[in-house]
């Protein structure tokens, strides 16, 4: 595809289930950050991959937060036991150089009820 | 802490009337500021990047400026489209993460 493709683009969750979230970046591009934006709010850190390398995951705001790259490419953010306070628009960002921002995707808008 | 400031927060303007918005910064040895324009549902979608005081970049109506505490985008004579929240955000040397300010919310009335 031409950009950054996230999925799903919203996504309703009870509290206490478990969510995956999908970014498919642009191909080829070496790193890719995921960051949360609550409504109204600026885009929050949560963590940072060079290739399928997780090099900073200070941002994830607990140890509920999991997220992976294993071929560097495709990448997936993982929530376990969602809480309401986790609702918010999570995005994914990917680029060639090397902890560059680059293109946002779409993100995705999580409700958890 | 890397910490970023936008004002303001709103902006209504007249189209065709030139404004700047402001973003202060502080952070550890900057690597690069970047400017980003974010639609309604959407995500942010990049504008510009500038890496040393003194730098200026163009692009259609926006111009952005960098000094060593701040960076302005300077809107001229702006146009409905323009509408949109305009993020600022800074790199520190060494890190990967991106600090971003809260926006500036600008609508431009026709």
């Amino acid at each position: 595809g031409a950009g950054v493709s996230q999925s799903p683009r919203y996504k309703v969750a009870k509290r206490g289930q478990d969510v995956a979230l999908r970014c498919d970046p642009i191909s080829g591009h070496v790193s890719l950050f995921w960051y949360q934006q609550a409504l109204g709010q600026g885009p929050e850190f949560l963590t940072y991959f060079q290739n399928e390398a997780q090099l900073d995951k200070s941002g994830l705001p607990s140890d509920r937060f999991f997220a992976e790259r294993p071929e560097g490419s495709v990448s997936t953010l993982k929530i376990q036991r969602t809480q309401q306070e986790d609702s918010a628009v999570y995005l994914c960002a990917s680029s060639y150089g090397l902890a560059e921002l680059g293109y946002f995707g779409p993100g995705t808008r999580l409700t958890v009820t | 802490e890397d910490q970023v400031t936008q004002s303001p927060e709103a902006l209504r303007l007249q189209e065709g009337e030139s404004s700047s918005l402001n973003c202060s910064y502080t952070v550890s040895g900057l690597r690069g500021l970047f400017w980003y324009r974010q639609d309604p549902g959407k995500g942010p979608e990049f504008l510009f990047t500038l890496y040393s005081a003194g730098e200026e970049k163009e692009k259609e109506r926006l111009k952005a400026t960098l000094t060593k505490k701040e960076s302005f985008l300077h809107i001229t004579a702006p146009k409905p489209e323009d509408s949109a929240t305009y993020l600022c955000a800074v790199q520190a040397e060494g890190y990967q993460k991106v600090t971003f300010g809260t926006g500036t919310k600008l609508q431009v009335i026709p």
